[in-house]
């Protein structure tokens, strides 16, 4: 089963930011946190991952608590391209038991 | 970022056949391919890890002389579902780590549509 907890939908306007939550409260020191994303009928696309430290990329921000329970990710300005599942998801640091586990994940829809 | 291939996008087959899915890094080579299956409205649930040379891991329920999964080379790996019913009718999607010295990251492929008749 997914260790994750994320809402089941959100919603916000064309060009506002977003920020989608998920709760990790069993995570281990070595988990890191990966976000991806699926548009319909399409594969998961990669957004972002990172362990301790906040991180940016083109895509998005990953804003992570100090306490690493909790982690958000931010897109800066959406657009309706923005719309799709959003999946957070922690794993081990990569090693021969390495895989990713999916839970329902966040819904976001774009409004114009 | 690194792109992963499959083939075909779609296919549709009689039940008792057997079918074939590609699934290709095409700029990166992948030590560790992995097999989804995803059910209309639902998540992606993960079927087998394969490692190149290797036999594929299975996940818990996942019947390995159902789907045989070959991974022959460092960009390509292999599903054939065997004698397909139509409860195989599902999405697959493949992904593929390795490229690049990133071992954090996997990258999906755009997915196979089966549909068994």
């Amino acid at each position: 089963d997914a260790k994750t907890t994320q809402p089941n939908s959100m919603e916000s306007n064309e060009e506002e930011p977003v920020h989608l939550p998920c709760n990790h409260s069993t995570i281990s020191g070595t988990d890191y946190i990966h976000w991806y994303r699926q548009l319909p009928s399409q594969g998961p696309e990669y957004v972002i991952h990172g362990l301790t430290s906040n991180v940016n990329n083109r895509m998005a921000s990953l804003a992570i608590a100090e306490d690493r329970k909790s982690s958000t990710l931010i897109l800066h300005r959406a657009t309706l391209r923005d719309a799709a599942v959003y999946y957070c998801i922690e794993s081990n640091s990569g090693g021969s038991n390495y895989k990713l586990t999916f839970g329902k994940g966040t819904l976001l829809t774009v409004n114009p | 970022g690194a792109v992963v291939s499959q083939h075909p996008s779609w296919v549709i087959c009689k039940s008792g056949t057997s079918v074939k899915i590609e699934c290709r890094s095409l700029d990166f080579q992948a030590t560790t391919m992995f097999w989804y299956r995803q059910f209309p409205k639902q998540s992606l649930m993960l079927m087998a890890t394969s490692n190149e040379g290797s036999k594929a891991t299975y996940e818990q329920g996942v019947e390995k002389d159902k789907f045989l999964i070959n991974h022959a080379s460092l960009t390509l790996s292999t599903l054939t579902v065997t004698s397909a019913h139509p409860e195989d009718s599902s999405f697959y999607i493949c992904s593929a780590r390795g490229g690049r010295g990133n071992l954090h990251t996997q990258y999906f492929g755009p997915g196979t549509r089966l549909t068994v008749l």
